[in-house]
């Protein structure tokens, strides 16, 4: 099916540990997005990738990297792993930066112990 | 405060009844408003789109935007339990860098 594909589904990572975050979206799109999702947070932009070759900083953007690898594939790295980074982190895309819809993937469940 | 306020709900309904979901937010350059529906364990999917003020229908659903009062809804007529799930709403000012403000979502149960 098309869409954004993420992996893995599930993770449990110790403290200090590191890990990617993979996505992949076979739409053609140009723009990608990390989020996280919180209880009574709501979704918060970590980064974004409007076009292959550029990324920039979200809302919360501190403890992560991210690669735009190529047109398709956006990823997310955690470098040392906090009990603060548990949460369920969303990748999207949009035909561009512009678009106001954006399709998501369905999500990594991350916790960090 | 947050520019985006949501009800976190939960909002219970018997089905068949019409649901109204509500958002309100301060920020004035808003013009494209959103809704998204986000099933347990999944992603958020668009459902729907408006541009300024006014309303927009699709099926059962309904946006509405008031600008005036800063003030957007999605309405469901004939709830049904597959319609059970969270709203997000999101907007994006006209301008800037495009990127949308979620609110937090409204969970809804539509029980048979």
């Amino acid at each position: 099916n098309a869409g954004v594909t993420q992996t893995p589904k599930f993770q449990v990572l110790k403290t200090g540990q590191s890990m990617t975050l993979q996505c992949a979206q076979d739409m053609n799109h140009n723009s990608m997005y990390w989020y996280r999702q919180d209880p009574g947070m709501g979704l918060r932009l970590i980064y974004y990738s409007a076009s292959e070759g550029t990324t920039d900083k979200g809302e919360v953007p501190n403890g992560y990297n991210v690669s735009r690898l190529n047109k398709r594939e956006f990823s997310l790295r955690l470098e040392s792993a906090a009990p603060s980074q548990t949460s369920v982190y969303f990748c999207a895309s949009s035909e561009a930066r512009r678009s106001y819809g954006y399709t998501f993937g369905s999500g990594t469940r991350l916790t960090v112990v | 405060q947050k520019e985006v306020e949501q009800d976190p709900g939960p909002l219970s309904v018997p089905e068949g009844a019409i649901v109204s979901l509500n958002c309100t937010y301060s920020n004035s350059a808003f013009q494209y408003f959103m809704w998204y529906r986000q099933y347990s364990r999944k992603g958020p999917e668009l459902l729907m789109y408006t541009y300024s003020s006014g309303n927009k229908e699709d099926g059962r659903f309904t946006a509405q935007v008031d600008k005036s009062s800063k003030y957007i809804s999605l309405f469901i007529r004939d709830s049904q339990p597959s319609d059970s799930a969270t709203y997000l709403c999101a907007m994006i000012p006209s301008g800037g860098s495009y990127i949308p403000t979620f609110g937090r979502g409204t969970s809804l149960i539509v029980h048979p």
